[in-house]
């Protein structure tokens, strides 16, 4: 049983460049989430998502796309990357039917240079 | 949702009960109370939630009072592994919640040996 699985763990972009944060879980949970969490504090929500082809933005959507084309995935995209968006992000998901419990993924650690 | 309020940070010593309180004085009465703590650098882990009546699982007790204005959660004997920062959450679920998972600022607990 995977759960929530992130890809890559870490990543070093230079300004300006673009790259996509994968997550995928196999729970067939229906919300999916993306945080990001700067050092020494605490998690701000980015996007989320209730069901396959649906998102709506989170605290700091600023910077950042996303897409729900399949239950399983809910990739993030950084376009233009820039020093302030480095941090940890992490993917969560969860669903109705597990109280609502949410499993977090083990994060991907970006740094922007 | 409510806004929670928890203290920056706490102290217990190892084997004791650690109590944890968080202020929610403005849930509505659809509103669960929800508990998740963050090991460091780590995704944040699901502990206990509750409605109206006192909760027990492997990991904690969760006490809500009478007029739910506040709740606590229990760590009967902590350990060092214990130490984290914990969230309390309050959520509303089912008709009308948009599901919008977000996290406060949390307690740091530190267990002391």
């Amino acid at each position: 049983n995977a759960g929530v699985t992130q890809t890559p763990k870490f990543r070093i972009l230079k300004i300006g460049q673009s790259m996509t944060l994968q997550c995928t879980q196999d729970m067939n949970h229906n919300y999916m989430y993306w945080y990001r969490q700067d050092p020494g504090m605490g998690l701000k929500l980015i996007y989320y998502s209730v069901g396959a082809g649906i998102t709506d933005k989170g605290e700091v959507p600023n910077g950042y796309n996303v897409s729900r084309s399949t239950t399983e995935d809910f990739p993030l995209r950084l376009e233009l990357a820039a020093p302030s968006q480095t941090s940890v992000y992490f993917c969560a998901s969860t669903a109705i039917g597990t109280a609502f419990e949410a499993f977090f993924g083990q994060g991907t650690r970006l740094t922007v240079v | 949702d409510a806004k929670t309020t928890q203290p920056t940070s706490m102290d217990c010593a190892e084997g004791r009960a650690a109590n944890l309180p968080c202020n929610h004085s403005t849930i509505s009465g659809n509103e669960y109370v929800y508990w998740y703590r963050q090991i460091h650098s780590q995704g944040p882990q699901y502990i206990i939630h509750g409605l109206k009546n006192n909760e027990t699982n492997e990991m904690a007790s969760l006490i809500i009072t009478e007029d739910r204005k506040s709740s606590t959660l229990i760590l009967p004997h902590a350990t060092l592994r214990d130490t984290a920062v914990y969230y309390c959450i309050a959520l509303t679920l089912g008709g009308g919640s948009n599901y919008k998972l977000t996290f406060g600022k949390g307690t740091l607990l530190t267990v002391n040996p």
